[in-house]
Formats: structure tokens, sequence, C-alpha cells
């Protein structure tokens, strides 16, 4: 079965730090894949997305993620995290074969920065 | 910034009782979602809806799980007969088309 995985379940930075948030996913094919982002008490917001070209992506906020074929990987990327970047990020990846609609959803990174 | 509302936030029911979620997508969108996440699982979807009708379904949106979109604005999730297991945030969203979507703010369902 497809997923999506990310390994780590919270990090904890001071300002300025450079952040990784690693994502990886089991399935070949045409992918799709996504980075969401949900601050204390709000919804999920698209921080950015991959369909296909230019495999570095950028999105709102500084964030960009690298799209990796070869190791399956979609990892999160910041050069330097702010105190309002605490929250909680989601890898996911469209369903190969799905609706536009059908993702999977890793278990979610909360990310802790320390003023 | 068009945004998707939930209401309510946050709904009690006994067992055995029907829900009814509300969702109201972004009002140039034509496809819509429901999701779930149990407390500390994934957000796992349930449902695709388009052109009045549901295009997908995961194994999870058994015949107790019904939506509907009543009028031009509402797009509905009905719970039967609610089981503790149903107890979950249940997220709506909606995309013009392209796979992803916009995502409310998650209606927080307890089931007791």
């Amino acid at each position: 079965a497809q997923s999506v995985s990310q390994h780590n379940h919270h990090v904890i930075l001071s300002e300025a730090a450079s952040l990784e948030l690693g994502c990886n996913y089991s399935y070949g094919g045409t992918v799709n894949l996504f980075w969401y982002v949900q601050y204390p008490g709000q919804h999920l917001q698209l921080l950015l997305k991959y369909f296909s070209g230019d495999p570095l992506v950028k999105g709102i906020k500084g964030f960009e993620a690298e799209f990796i074929k070869s190791k399956f990987s979609f990892n999160l990327r910041k050069p330097s995290v702010q105190w309002s970047d605490t929250a909680e990020y989601f890898c996911a990846g469209k369903n190969y074969g799905g609706s536009q609609g059908n993702l999977i959803f890793g278990k979610g990174t909360k990310l802790s920065v320390k003023p | 910034e068009p945004e998707v509302t939930q209401t309510p936030s946050h709904q009690v029911t006994q067992m055995g009782q029907e829900v009814i979620l509300r969702c109201v997508p972004i009002s140039n969108h034509l496809y819509f979602y429901w999701y779930r996440q149990i407390l500390g699982q994934k957000v796992e979807f349930l449902v695709s809806f388009y052109n009045n009708e549901i295009s997908e379904k995961s194994e999870i949106f058994d015949d107790q799980f019904s939506v509907e979109r009543p009028d031009g604005s509402n797009f509905t999730l009905k719970i039967r007969s609610t089981k503790l297991e149903d107890s979950a945030m249940y997220f709506c969203a909606s995309s013009g088309g392209a796979p992803g979507g916009f995502f409310g703010p998650g209606t927080r369902l307890t089931v007791l």
C-alpha cells in the first residue's frame, strides 16, 4: 500500500536555526506531493506542492522542498526559522490513481521554535 | 482571502445518534472532500464529491456515512448512527480541480 512517512515526531530548534523535515513516500509513478502546516488553533494550510518540473519547489513563508525521485523523498527546508514557525507540519501525497482529493498524509512533525 | 468554513467547531453526541457536520467550500470550487483525524493518528481521506455525486470513497466511508450538497453553498457529512470510534476531527476541503485542496478548520466530534 502507498504510504507517506515522516520520521521526526517533534523537532525543537532555536530561532535562526536551519530546518529540514524529512518526508518519504513509498510509491512510484506520477507523484503529486504537498506540505501542509497547521499553526496552533488553525486549519491546515498549503505551504507548497510539487506536481512536475523543477524538483526544487518554493512555497510561502520562505519554505522550500526538494523532490528527489531516487530517494523517494520530499524534504521541507527553511534556512532560518522564526518563533512564528512553531506549528505542526504534514507531508502528503496524492494517492496514485485516486481522485484529486485522495491524499495520503504522514503523521506530522511538530516543530517548536524557541525564541 | 476566501476560505473554507465548518460548523460546528465541536459536536458532542451520544453513541447511536445521528450527526450532520456542515461545510461551506470556497465559492467557485467544484470539488469537495472530507477527511478525518483520530487523535494521535494520521489525517485520512474519506470521500471526494464532484458534480453532485461521490467520485471516490475510502474503506472508512461505509454505509453509516453520507454526503450531500443540499444547496449551492453547503456540503454536509452525515453519520447515521455514531460509534465511539467515530470520535475524531473532521476536515472539509475544496479545490478548483488540481490535486490537494483548501482545508477548513475542522469539526471535533466527540461520541460518548
